[in-house]
């Protein structure tokens, strides 16, 4: 069984701030975690993916995330927010023989000027 | 083109109708998945198929049927609608095989309101 919580479901931080948006899984094979993002009424699109290789991962637009076996955490990070990040961002957890994903229930990012 | 697309995009429909959504992809992938997307839930699947001759339930399949017609087209069917089927609709698409299967491409989505 699998299971993804996302720790606020909104979150607030000022153009050029730090982006931190957290994720803990729940996984009984090894995992495979990814983060995809929404834009307003558009679909979901690949961010980064954790695939068992290197714990630290890169994504597009400036976005990382570092797998941490020990605390179950795949949190998201972001140095400088801009505007253009403001968007909904998903966590999921797959793994084992199946591809089949279970997601978080989403983090609203909103970008201040 | 887009590689996965969804028709239509916007749908409202009335209690007791059929209505189907339908989902089209051109990455050559084997695998496809329906999902519903509500508001602090996060996306759930509703069913999801591995080739077209294997199609299994997901979590919240209740109410709805699916039919693989091809390996590019996967359609979700809502045999009599009812209200709380009103969401957001993803179709989604991955490889069959290797750590590249292990992540999925997703549609843009169909808006469903069912009055």
């Amino acid at each position: 069984a699998q299971s993804v919580t996302q720790l606020g479901s909104h979150v607030s931080v000022s153009e050029g701030a730090l982006v931190l948006l957290r994720c803990n899984y729940s996984s009984s094979v090894p995992p495979y975690l990814f983060w995809y993002v929404q834009y307003p009424n558009q679909g979901l699109q690949l961010l980064l993916k954790y695939t068992s290789a290197a714990t630290l991962v890169k994504g597009i637009n400036g976005f990382e995330a570092e797998f941490k076996k020990s605390e179950t955490s795949f949190h998201l990070t972001k140095p400088s927010a801009h505007m253009s990040d403001a968007a909904e961002y998903f966590c999921a957890v797959g793994g084992g023989t199946a591809s089949k994903l279970t997601f978080g229930t989403g983090t609203r990012l909103q970008v201040t000027l | 083109d887009a590689d996965v697309t969804q028709t239509p995009r916007n749908r409202i429909t009335k209690t007791g109708k059929r209505i189907m959504l339908e989902c089209s992809q051109t990455k050559g992938h084997d695998r496809m998945y329906w999902y519903r997307q509500d508001p602090g839930l996060g996306l759930r699947l509703i069913y999801y198929s591995f080739d077209v001759k294997d199609i299994n339930k997901g979590e919240i399949s209740d109410g709805y049927s699916v039919s693989r017609q091809a390996q590019a087209k996967f359609s979700l069917s809502l045999e009599s609608a009812i209200p709380n089927q009103t969401a957001l609709y993803f179709c989604a698409t991955s490889e069959s095989s290797g750590s590249s299967g292990r992540w999925q491409y997703f549609g843009p989505g169909t808006r469903l309101t069912v009055t």
